[in-house]
């Protein structure tokens, strides 16, 4: 069965800094990933995904991530993160037959 | 559009009562599903849909009843609540599965004494 881990339950980040989640998947062929943020009281909102084709993709709000088929990973990246990014993040994989899995989440905060 | 929408925002039950959560997608999304989010444990599939009049169970079915006679609505029932169906619970759509972003809505907290 697919699943997806988040290793890091809470990181904080100095405002100004960079900032990386981890995500890494399980599963055998390369599954569709993608990674939504939850703001305090809110419902998820897509960052960026990957399927295919270039492993490097880019999102809303600065964020890119990496698609590493080696090291079964697919961390978040953004080079500067403000204030208002502090959220939860959530990794997702999906095999294509319909069921989306996620990760458990992890909580940034950001320090002034 | 209004996206996607879940009414009550909050509700408080007692252990045996039955309640309905609404969902309702303006989208003209096929795809639907209902998680539930928990500390420490992300969110988990209850149950999904991927078209009227077709639905299917997910990760923790239990306890939760689904139907989808329209396209626009897949309302969450609750049958005899639980203190273990204390959580947040979200409805998403999707115009299909797998590649497609799917679409949240804000939410019901849900707390069963």
């Amino acid at each position: 069965a697919q699943s997806v881990t988040q290793p890091d339950i809470h990181i904080t980040v100095s405002e100004g800094a960079s900032l990386e989640l981890r995500c890494n998947y399980s599963y055998g062929a390369t599954p569709y990933l993608f990674w939504y943020v939850q703001s305090p009281g809110q419902g998820l909102q897509l960052l960026l995904k990957y399927f295919s084709g270039d492993t490097l993709v880019q999102g809303i709000k600065g964020f890119e991530a990496e698609f590493k088929r080696s090291q079964s990973s697919f961390n978040l990246r953004k080079p500067s993160v403000h204030w208002s990014d502090a959220a939860e993040y959530f990794c997702a994989s999906n095999t294509g037959f319909q069921k989306l899995v996620f990760g458990t989440g992890t909580r940034l905060l950001v320090s002034p | 559009n209004a996206g996607v929408t879940q009414t009550p925002k909050f509700q408080v039950l007692k252990t045996g009562q039955s309640m309905t959560l609404q969902c309702a997608q303006d989208m003209n999304h096929e795809y639907m599903s209902w998680y539930r989010q928990d500390p420490g444990m992300g969110l988990r599939l209850i149950h999904y849909s991927v078209g009227a009049g077709i639905t299917d169970q997910g990760e923790v079915p239990n306890g939760y009843n689904v139907s989808r006679s329209t396209t626009e609505d897949f309302p969450l029932r609750l049958l005899s609540a639980a203190p273990s169906q204390t959580s947040v619970y979200f409805c998403a759509s999707s115009y299909n599965q797998g590649r497609d972003t799917q679409y949240f809505g804000p939410g019901t907290r849900l707390t069963v004494l």
